[in-house]
């Protein structure tokens, strides 16, 4: 089974701190997607990852960085937190260059306060 | 980009009833149609999926149609359970492998 972990399930942190959030994934997946999750409007697309030190923005990427150094694993970096970023994250992963079914975590709740 | 709108909201079904939830999308080039579900506390997870080249797939109780004409996708699940209760959303993707997501729909199956 693919196995898509996140470093933590609940963050709170101040506005201005930076914030680190990392995803890792077992199954040797090309594709890595970082996701926010709020009430009513689904899942945003921050930013994606086709490859090792690649990195695409998605829809929403501003205030967001990401790196991913290795394959298995894929940054998510809030440089200077604020409270509109209060939201529950989701990494993803899928295989190959058209991946298919994307493989999520359980998601981190992060509160800025 | 592409905008994926799903309906409705919410659901409630008793019991054995059918459940059916709809989405539109616009990009004409979306190639890849996935509903996923998610439960308290979990991330969402693929239950179906169905590709623009098919117009219906089934699995169980389960079933996606699509109709490429008009744009819009369907979840049908027949014979509800109280498990079958939880967050659905649909996603379209486009040619640059990016998912969008409808706003999802609470499903409350009542016993």
């Amino acid at each position: 089974d693919v196995k898509v972990t996140q470093s933590s399930r609940y963050l709170v942190k101040r506005t201005g701190e930076k914030v680190f959030l990392e995803c890792v994934q077992d199954m040797d997946h090309e594709n890595m997607f970082w996701y926010r999750q709020d009430p009513g409007l689904g899942l945003r697309l921050i930013y994606f990852s086709y490859d090792v030190k690649m990195k695409e923005k998605g829809d929403i990427p501003e205030g967001y960085s990401v790196s991913r150094e290795k394959k298995e694993r894929f940054s998510l970096i809030l440089e200077s937190a604020s409270t509109n970023q209060t939201s529950m994250y989701l990494c993803a992963s899928s295989l190959g260059q058209a991946g298919d079914e994307q493989y999520f975590g359980p998601g981190t709740r992060l509160t800025v306060t | 980009g592409e905008n994926v709108e799903q309906h409705p909201s919410t659901l409630s079904v008793q019991e054995g009833d059918s459940a059916v939830i709809k989405c539109t999308y616009s990009d004409s080039a979306s190639n890849y149609f996935p509903w996923y579900k998610q439960e308290l506390g979990k991330g969402p997870q693929l239950i179906i999926d169905i590709r623009s080249n098919v117009g219906e797939k089934k699995d169980q109780r389960i079933a996606v149609t699509l109709n490429k004409t008009a744009k819009h996708f369907s979840l049908h699940i027949t014979e509800t359970q109280p498990e079958d209760s939880a967050v659905y959303f649909c996603a379209a993707r486009n040619n640059f492998n990016k998912f969008y997501f409808g706003s999802g729909t609470k499903l409350n199956v009542k016993p």
